[in-house]
């Protein structure tokens, strides 16, 4: 059953600490996408990644945050320095493109806790 | 821009009534995808369907039906013979075609079913 896997499921850490989250996406897609969700904001979009180029980063702070995909299996998402603010659970999604339509299956979500 | 409303922040219902949860969208694209996700306690996002906007006949999975109509902008669910597994929020979302497929979340409903 090919799920897409996330790591770590909890992460609590103090302010200014950098935190690296982790993503396996199934194999085969070639799409990538973070997500993150809060309370206020919701489900929105920060990044994603087609073939491992970034296509839209718009949704991510830049100046703490960083997405990257070192390879076909692995993206990863970072934040330094953390802010009390990013605490909210980070959600990884994959999917294969094609002819401009990806259908999105999410991970299980890594929960962050900045305190 | 593109946006998702689900006005139904909560609904209770007893365990074996019908239940709809109401989706209604907004977008400047002709071409576009229409989604239905679920999200249980666990905290998962599990992926119910994915409609495309050329194609507005309803769709019936088991107890889940979902009614698309391009004329109100709506994509509604409704599950019948509501069972408590069913307890979870609920999130509809839309997507572009060919360009730029990140997902539009809205708010959630939080369906509970009780016994």
């Amino acid at each position: 059953d090919a799920r897409v896997t996330q790591t770590p499921r909890d992460k609590v850490t103090e302010m200014g600490q950098e935190v690296t989250m982790r993503c396996q996406p199934i194999l085969g897609h070639n799409t990538v996408f973070w997500y993150r969700q809060t309370m206020m904001q919701g489900l929105e979009l920060l990044a994603y990644f087609r073939n491992r180029a970034p296509l839209d980063d718009s949704g991510m702070p830049k100046d703490r945050f960083s997405a990257e995909m070192p390879d076909a299996t692995l993206a990863t998402l970072k934040i330094q320095p953390s802010e009390p603010r990013d605490s909210a659970v980070y959600f990884c999604a994959s999917g294969l493109t094609t002819s401009g339509d990806t259908e999105a299956f999410f991970g299980q979500g890594t929960r962050l806790t900045v305190v | 821009a593109q946006k998702v409303t689900q006005a139904q922040t909560e609904i209770s219902v007893v365990e074996k009534e019908d239940v709809t949860l109401d989706c209604v969208y907004e977008t400047r694209d002709t071409t576009y995808y229409l989604f239905w996700y679920k999200q249980p306690p666990s905290g998962e996002l599990v992926f119910l369907i994915r409609r495309n906007s050329f194609d507005e006949q309803n769709e019936i999975s088991g107890r889940y039906s979902w009614n698309f109509q391009k004329s109100t902008s709506s994509f509604n669910f409704t599950i019948t013979a509501s069972q408590v597994v069913d307890s979870a929020v609920y999130f509809c979302a839309l997507s572009e075609v060919g360009g730029n497929e990140k997902l539009t979340f809205g708010t959630g409903t939080r369906l509970t079913i009780i016994p």
